[in-house]
């Protein structure tokens, strides 16, 4: 099955600690992005990546680090720079190109509570 | 002036009737317009995507667009009680999605 996972669904952390939320794509999709959300609030864009080894910030990058070394992967790393990390954490793909019709399919999604 | 606004809601109907869900953006500009749906406590769900004005329609949704007005709406016809939850309005601009705050739908049985 074509799809996007995310793991672990639950993760609770003590202030201070990093942590790290993976993303695994298998829809061949070049675009892959990570998306925070807070109760009653939209999607807020935290990083963004069009391609392998290259990534861009989105509107609440800080605290946050991604990676993009394989084209399936986009993990996403919480600092304990970011100072209300306690969401839930979405990762998104899509194709990219010049076409950009940009469908956007989620996982499943990581509610991160630290305390 | 926010970039994509919807009501916040709740927006309730009766089994059965039409539920209207609309949208406004403010880049003229935009091009590309998504509507998703989100269950409590679950991840949105890609559910109508429209690009040029006028109509589309797929099964009970049907995705209306007016890029004058620049205003886009989301019916859905025969609403269901499994229909109950939030849709979300999306935007491309820039190369990014923005998404409005969404409007909360219940279908009361």
């Amino acid at each position: 099955d074509g799809g996007i996972t995310q793991s672990p669904k639950y993760l609770f952390r003590k202030e201070g600690q990093n942590v790290t939320l993976s993303c695994e794509q298998n829809l061949n999709h070049d675009a892959m992005y990570w998306y925070r959300q807070d109760p009653g609030q939209g999607l807020r864009l935290i990083y963004y990546s069009q391609i392998v080894n290259d990534f861009q910030k989105g509107d609440i990058a800080e605290g946050y680090s991604v990676s993009r070394e394989k084209k399936e992967s986009f993990p996403l790393t919480v600092t304990s720079a970011q100072k209300n990390p306690t969401a839930f954490y979405l990762c998104a793909s899509s194709t990219s190109g010049t076409g950009g019709f940009y469908e956007q399919y989620f996982g499943p999604g990581t509610r991160l509570t630290v305390t | 002036q926010k970039e994509v606004e919807q009501n916040s809601g709740p927006l309730s109907v009766p089994e059965g009737a039409i539920a209207s869900l609309n949208c406004t953006y403010s880049d003229r500009g935009s091009q590309s317009f998504f509507w998703y749906r989100q269950y409590s406590g679950k991840s949105p769900e890609l559910i109508m995507s429209i690009y040029s004005n006028g109509d589309k329609e797929d099964g009970r949704f049907t995705a209306q667009l007016n890029k004058a007005s620049q205003y886009v709406s989301l019916l859905i016809r025969d609403s269901q009680p499994s229909d109950s939850a939030t849709y979300l309005c999306a935007v491309i601009k820039g190369g990014k999605l923005i998404f409005g705050q969404g409007t909360e739908l219940s279908v009361k049985p």
